[in-house]
């Protein structure tokens, strides 16, 4: 059954801590996306990865970094440099490539994130 | 710069009625559009989506309706169902940013509440 998990659901952290949140795709897609979601401003771009040890910027990257050293992985990294980390983090996936452009993405049920 | 707009925060409808869901962009550069449906704590669904060549698409319940003159796009939903109470939200997709790939741009979402 294909998909993609994001682990763990709810996660707390101490500000001041860098904190990864986690997302494993088995739709053997290209391209992989984390969003973030706030209240009123739906769904913003953090990055983007099109391909496998490739990432770019999204809307709102500062903050946040990426890896993309498996195709079936695309962790976030949350750092203490980001003003405003409580939020619902959403990863995706799409076929991607050239030849894709406007195919769906995927979501993952999200993680939702507490910086106390 | 909110490109995607959805200016009704919520809507509220009565089971077996028309749901009508507005959305409005302002870049002229986006071809493609896509609607999400989301219930709480978890992530957005696809749900149908149409192309900028055409003015309308519809799937089973769906229908979704594009002015370009305008800039506007609606979702029908006929007839609403109690399990079509979620939010909605209208995406963009665009070419730019030096890339041929596209990028997704989402609006604010609108909560549908279909009364039984």
């Amino acid at each position: 059954d294909g998909g993609i998990t994001q682990s763990p659901k709810y996660l707390f952290r101490k500000e001041g801590q860098n904190v990864t949140l986690s997302c494993e795709q088995n739709l053997n897609h290209d391209a992989m996306y984390w969003y973030r979601q706030d209240p009123g401003q739906g769904l913003r771009l953090i990055y983007y990865s099109q391909i496998v040890n490739d990432f770019q910027k999204g809307d709102i990257a500062e903050g946040y970094s990426v890896s993309r050293e498996k195709k079936e992985s695309f962790p976030l990294t949350v750092t203490s440099a980001q003003k405003n980390p409580t939020a619902f983090y959403l990863c995706a996936s799409s076929i991607g490539g050239r030849s894709s452009y406007n195919s769906p993405l995927h979501f993952g049920n999200g993680t939702r994130l507490t910086v106390t | 710069d909110q490109q995607v707009k959805q200016n009704s925060p919520s809507l509220s409808v009565q089971e077996g009625r028309i749901s009508i869901l507005n959305c409005d962009y302002t870049n002229s550069m986006f071809d493609y559009f896509l609607w999400y449906k989301k219930y709480p704590a978890e992530g957005p669904t696809f749900l149908i989506s149409i192309s900028s060549i055409k003015d309308k698409n519809e799937d089973g319940r769906f229908t979704v309706f594009l002015n370009k003159s305008a800039k506007h796009l609606s979702l029908h939903i006929v007839p609403s169902q109690p399990g079509d109470s979620a939010v909605y939200f209208c995406a963009a997709l665009g070419r730019g940013g030096g890339t041929s790939y596209g990028k997704l741009t989402f609006g604010q979402g609108t909560i549908l509440t279909v009364h039984p």
